[in-house]
């Protein structure tokens, strides 16, 4: 299957920096990415759905100012959390679309956990 | 509004046992229906996925799926747990073919005992 990688795997923080994740489809274009939150032991809650070239479009309750989303090209996808608090802690999980002729499926990265202390 | 629920936020099983993990979902259009397994501290991997055509899907690992849509269920089997499938598994419905959004089940988590 298709490849997707995040990076960083981990990261940990101050209170009231940044931090980029960077969400990669290794083998395939992907016009589309989503960025998805994980709570402990909860399901997946979307965020945002990321489409190369245009602006992200936002789930409700989700604050554009504070998840920054850039989709600069068919294979890259950045999530910058902005003056991460305490509460951003989570486990931030993207998916690239692969659509070709034969298929259209979302390809999972493996996930990152961010701490913010 | 689409949506999907699991039955059993638990499965336990004994190795060789059958593995039944339940989903039932809730479209007003035909779906696309999937499932997903999440190891620990790891992303999701794609199991298996119903599109169109046969009801009986196969996937990796030994696992299938059948559609059945007068019960608008997609159930998840094994016919025999090996240790290694202890994860935590996902059934999944897209909403909207054009974008591919996909609503998650609440996800359960599958126990192999030896």
């Amino acid at each position: 299957g298709a490849v997707v990688s995040q990076h960083p795997s981990w990261v940990i923080c101050k209170s009231g920096t940044s931090v980029k994740i960077e969400c990669r489809s290794l083998d395939f274009q992907a016009t589309t990415m989503f960025w998805y939150r994980q709570f402990p032991k909860q399901s997946l809650m979307l965020m945002a759905t990321s489409n190369e070239g245009s602006k992200a479009t936002y789930e409700q309750g989700v604050e554009k100012d504070k998840f920054l989303i850039n989709h600069a090209s068919l294979t890259l996808s950045t999530l910058t959390v902005t003056s991460a608090h305490p509460e951003d802690s989570s486990f931030y999980i993207c998916s690239a679309r692969d659509r070709g002729v034969f298929t259209d499926t979302q390809y999972f990265g493996p996930g990152t956990r961010l701490t913010v202390l | 509004a689409q949506s999907v629920t699991q039955l059993g936020s638990h499965v336990s099983v004994s190795e060789g046992a059958l593995v039944l993990l339940r989903c039932n979902y809730s479209s007003s259009v035909p779906p696309y229906l999937f499932w997903y397994v999440q190891y620990p501290n790891q992303g999701l991997q794609l199991l298996l996925k119903y599109t169109t055509g046969a009801t009986l899907v196969k996937g990796i690992n030994g696992f299938e799926a059948e559609f059945k849509k007068s019960e608008t269920s997609f159930h998840l089997t094994k016919p025999s747990a090996h240790m290694s499938d202890a994860a935590e598994y996902f059934c999944a419905l897209v909403t909207n073919t054009g974008f591919q959004k996909l609503v998650f089940g609440t996800g359960t988590r599958l126990l192999v005992s030896p």
